[in-house]
């Protein structure tokens, strides 16, 4: 079992329509957790940080945790073109692994228009 | 949110060359640098963790002696791929974090070893 699983994709969705990003995560013991989005030839970009269970919202996107299914989500409104990009998940366990993020593969968003 | 720089943002190398990657955080003091590794369409691969003064921490599988890490100061680590191979030809991102748990990548080397 991965420690971080997303869906490939690709993901599309119409131009305007809301675009919903699932990521499941093995270790109980993650506190922090994090969304990136990359574009093809391109470093990551945060994008949302979450740290305790419910939603966080930031401006078109949201992010929502659920710690007992070990489950993290991200919602993007209005999607736009622009949108289209790998969105990245990742992890933090704060004690024992040290202070590195544990990312999972991507999935591929395409909004289209 | 906070800047890190990386340089240089791509480079051609001949195989049995040597190549450094600087990473800087440029508003802040990074205690901790990351290295990572991604191959086209996959993700990104912890290489190594370096620490400000001590030697950096290799991840499984990753050739410490290959790889060389150098974190001189609180805003500079770098990465040095001795006598580089083609199969070395990646894109390598580096991260800085600071309080919160955060990580801010730098822009990435494209690395091409012909």
């Amino acid at each position: 079992q991965k420690e971080v699983e997303q869906n490939s994709g690709p993901l599309s969705v119409p131009e305007g329509a809301i675009a919903s990003l699932n990521c499941t995560y093995s270790d109980r013991g993650s506190q922090s957790f994090f969304w990136y989005r990359q574009y093809s030839g391109k470093s990551p970009e945060l994008i949302m940080s979450i740290y305790s269970n419910g939603d966080k919202e930031d401006g078109r996107f949201t992010a929502q945790l659920n710690k007992a299914s070990q489950y993290v989500s991200l919602l993007i409104r209005d999607s736009q073109p622009s949108d289209s990009a790998t969105y990245l998940c990742a992890v933090k366990r704060i004690t024992g692994g040290g202070n590195k993020l544990t990312f999972g593969t991507g999935t591929q968003l395409k909004v289209e228009l | 949110g906070a800047v890190v720089s990386q340089h240089p943002s791509w480079v051609i190398c001949k195989s049995g060359t040597s190549v450094k990657i600087e990473c800087r955080s440029l508003d802040f003091q990074a205690t901790t640098m990351f290295w990572y590794r991604q191959f086209p369409k996959q993700s990104l691969m912890l290489m190594a963790t370096s620490n400000e003064g001590s030697k950096a921490t290799y991840e499984q599988g990753v050739e410490k002696d290959k790889f060389l890490i150098n974190h001189a100061s609180l805003t500079l680590s770098t990465l040095t791929v001795t006598s580089a191979h083609p199969e070395d030809s990646s894109f390598y991102i580096c991260s800085a974090s600071t309080p919160p748990v955060e990580a801010f990548f730098g822009q990435g080397t494209r690395l091409t070893v012909v």
